[in-house]
């Protein structure tokens, strides 16, 4: 079983649309939770990050960590074509350990 | 102004070729990181130094060196490379290795023919 897991999708969703991405674990030691979205053929770029449970607001986002189901969330809002990417999770251990989900390839079609 | 550069983008080699490439950040970070990214997009942290210092070293072959002259520059020397190794290769830095943000290169497409 793999430490993180993410639906890859790929999700298509109208402009507009709420989106939501979701990442299952099963390490209990995870402390800190991240979102990256990374444009075709580009380097991931961090988008929310948080170490506790509960929901994190940033503009037209929003993360969502579950401690006790080990479930992460990331909700857009008012989805953009812009906002077309690979989404991913991330999660870094009490040993330091970064570990990545595969990314849920994401289209918002005008 | 780029923060976190890798050099060449792409590289196209033979099997059994030996290659390196480079890695420099100029954000003033203490860590930084090397990254397989296969091509069903899943991440894989490989090496990570912190003041020049190796503190992570995943499970990856023996062919794969990585070597920091300075804390602004991580480069990754593959020796023997082999059809599995084509994959985009990211560098990363952050200030910390623990709970800081990483920002991350451009990546390096490699190709193993």
């Amino acid at each position: 079983q793999k430490e993180v897991e993410q639906d890859p999708g790929p999700l298509s969703v109208p402009e507009g649309a709420i989106v939501s991405l979701n990442c299952t674990y099963s390490n209990s030691a995870f402390q800190y939770f991240m979102w990256y979205r990374q444009y075709s053929r580009k380097g991931p770029e961090l988008l929310m990050y948080t170490y506790s449970s509960g929901n994190k607001e940033d503009g037209r986002f929003t993360a969502q960590v579950d401690k006790s189901s080990k479930y992460i969330s990331l909700f857009i809002r008012d989805s953009q074509p812009s906002d077309s990417a690979t989404y991913l999770c991330a999660m870094i251990s009490t040993g330091n350990q970064f570990y990545f989900g595969t990314g849920t390839s994401l289209t918002v079609i005008p | 102004d780029t923060a976190v550069s890798q050099t060449p983008k792409y590289l196209v080699t033979q099997m059994g070729n030996d290659k390196s490439i480079k890695c420099e950040q100029n954000l003033g970070h203490d860590t930084m990181y090397w990254y397989k990214q296969d091509s069903k997009k899943f991440l894989k942290i490989m090496f990570s130094y912190n003041n020049k210092e190796l503190i992570i070293n995943e499970t990856v072959p023996n062919r794969f060196s990585p070597k920091s002259p300075d804390k602004a520059h991580l480069n990754l020397h593959i020796n023997s490379l082999e059809l599995g190794d084509s994959a985009v290769y990211f560098c990363a830095s952050s200030m910390d290795p623990t709970t800081d943000t990483q920002y991350f290169g451009p990546g390096t497409r490699l190709t193993v023919l």
